[in-house]
Parts: structure tokens; sequence; C-alpha cells
């Protein structure tokens, strides 16, 4: 099975921009899905398909897919953004679900 | 509008067996693909199991297999999970969750499973 391997933690300024990166052998070649996960709440897909963005997410959150890493890119952080996000793939040869570890979001 | 009701949660003693449901509605049920999902305290998610709208194709994750039987009964637009053999590290939320290509767009609000004697 493929391992996605996230920052355990990204820390940013409010109205900066936040990086997170979601890793994996040659994940440019797989489509990339990024939720939003805040406390005690299930998770909400902010990101689907690398880059395309749900009807009701903010255009702040925009995600790119490359090489060996994946990037959710959120621009302008708000207070509201807190929170942990996680990455996830399909694997077609094996119908299998991996969800990368999860990347928790403070804003500071 | 779509929801995902889970249910069937609970404290149940290592070895012990327990049924997850998940009631659908606000969609055509039978149309789509379903999965279960899960959380341990403090962890990422880890998917469970997945099957087909019409149930003739089921997965499970390597960590359960053997152990859980995913099902659905469409005409009760209902997901099921049964847990046998549990033990203390599925211990967890579990979410269902609506696949559409390949990633979920609909998330229930999860169940707790405490696997504890």
């Amino acid at each position: 099975s493929d391992v996605l391997t996230q920052p355990p933690s990204v820390s940013v300024a409010p109205g900066k921009t936040a990086r997170i990166t979601c890793g994996g052998n040659n994940i440019g070649s797989k489509s990339v899905h990024w939720y939003q996960q805040k406390p005690g709440q299930a998770p909400v897909l902010v990101i689907y398909y690398d880059s395309d963005r749900p009807s009701g997410i903010p255009e702040r959150f925009s995600g790119s897919n490359s090489g060996n890493t994946a990037t959710l890119t959120i621009n302008r952080v708000e207070a509201g953004d807190e929170a942990d996000y996680h990455c996830q793939v399909w694997e077609s040869n094996s119908h299998h679900v991996v969800f990368g570890g999860g990347t928790k979001l403070t804003v500071l | 509008e779509v929801q995902l009701v889970e249910s069937g949660g609970g404290l149940v003693q290592p070895g012990g067996s327990l049924r997850l449901s998940c009631a659908a509605s606000g969609f055509r049920f039978s149309s789509y693909e379903m999965n279960w999902v899960r959380q341990a305290p403090g962890k990422g998610l880890e998917w469970v199991s997945y099957i087909t709208s019409s149930g003739s194709t089921i997965y499970y994750a390597d960590s359960v297999k053997g152990r859980f039987t995913i099902s659905r009964d469409n005409a009760k637009n209902s997901l099921y999970l049964q847990m046998n053999s549990l033990r203390a590290e599925d211990t967890a939320v579990y979410y269902c969750a609506r696949k559409t290509v390949t990633w979920f767009d609909y998330w229930g609000q999860g169940t707790q499973v405490i696997v504890s004697s």
C-alpha cells in the first residue's frame, strides 16, 4: 500500500499563507483529495482531484500535486481554519484507500 | 439534504462483537459506493471497508480482514458493519462515508466504539 507522509503540525499567523504537504512515491500520478476536520466533528472535503474545490469551500483553499508531493495551500489564513487536515488517495490496483497521518494547523 | 447517521457504537469487551448501522437519506443510496472509515483517539483517519452500490464487491483493510463484515440493504437505505473478535486497537470513532469517484463527499457524524474490559 502507498504511504502518505504529512507533517504533524504547521503553524501560521493570521492573514498569511499555510502550506501543508502530503508526500508519497510518485504521488503526482494519482489524484489527491484533502479533508478538513475540526475537533469533535466529521471530516469535510475541501479539495478533490488535486486542486478542485467543492461548492461552499472558499477560494482561499487550493491544491497542487506533482512528483512526490501534493500540497494544500490556504491563503489569507483565518482563525476558523484551525483544524486537522488529511490527504487521501484511492489505490486503483488494490481498491484500498490511503490517508496521510494528518496535519494539525495552528493559527497563531 | 444528504444525511448519514451512524448508530450501534458502545462499550464492548475484547473478543466481543458489535454491529454498526448507517442510515442514509437525501440521495439515491442504491447508486453510491459506501465506505467505513475510523479514527482512533488522537490519531488520523484509517479506511476500514468499501462496498459497491449493489453490494457485489467488497474490500477490507488488512487490519480488519476476517473479523469485520460490511453489508448494505438498499431497500432500507442502510449500510452496516458487523465487527467480531474486537480488540483494544479497534477502539475508535467509526464514520460511514459516501464515495464519489475516488473521494468521500459526505460523512456521518460517527459512532464511538470502545473495546475494553
